[in-house]
């Protein structure tokens, strides 16, 4: 049972250049989310999914673009990447949402943006 | 102003020690968690809370919703629970649960 894996979890990208970032969960989980996590600013909600075929807008969704085809895949893309999107990525899953249940993270995705 | 205030920051304690990490919300919430991350590490969830006490071997956790206030204690601290630990509340009212986090507090435990 591995958990919530996101791949991959170090990436130095050139400005302009796009990329996808993979997050998996095997627990059969309805809700995930992408975050991304900068100093000072703590966590911020990017993207999320309630269901498969499903995504909505967080509260910095502005460069970003997910998919969630499949119930245990959730994909956050940068279609052109620029220096402000330098940061660590999380993933989450949860059954219940984050408002009423636990939730699972991954390990993290490195991002770097020259 | 961050709805969701930690103190303290950064807390430095000798292995053994009673550890005490408080969370003040600023609005109504309906449930809390507690986040651990460890130096480059990965996020843990440690508790989600919605009322009363939780205990998870050396960790206890209890939350006040009424007067807008979560602790996280750590008995017998040991350098491995040096890590920054994170509280995140849900006000309600989303399909998805919004959370909001507060900006985390450093434990640093010596041996």
């Amino acid at each position: 049972n591995a958990g919530v894996t996101q791949t991959p979890k170090f990436r130095v990208l050139k400005t302009g250049q796009s990329m996808t970032l993979l997050c998996a969960q095997d627990m059969n989980h309805e809700y995930m989310y992408w975050y991304r996590q900068d100093p000072g600013m703590g966590l911020r909600l990017i993207h999320y999914s309630v269901g498969e075929g499903t995504t909505a807008k967080g509260e910095v969704p502005d460069g970003y673009n997910v998919s969630r085809l499949k119930k245990q895949n959730f994909l956050l893309g940068l279609e052109s990447a620029a220096p402000s999107q330098t940061s660590v990525y999380f993933c989450a899953s949860s059954y219940y949402g984050a408002g009423t249940g636990e939730l699972f993270f991954g390990e993290g995705s490195r991002l770097t943006v020259l | 102003k961050n709805e969701v205030e930690q103190s303290p920051q950064n807390l430095t304690a000798q292995e053994g020690e009673f550890i005490t990490i408080n969370c003040s919300y600023s609005v109504g919430i309906s449930a809390l968690h507690w986040l651990q991350q460890h130096p480059g590490g990965g996020i843990v969830s440690l508790f989600m809370l919605s009322s009363g006490k939780k205990k998870h071997g050396r960790l206890i956790a209890t939350i006040n919703i009424q007067e807008k206030h979560s602790s996280l204690h750590i008995t017998a601290s040991h350098p491995r629970d040096s890590a920054v630990y994170i509280c995140a509340g849900n006000a309600g009212g989303t399909s998805y649960g919004k959370l909001t986090f507060g900006q985390g507090t450093i434990l640093t435990v010596h041996p």
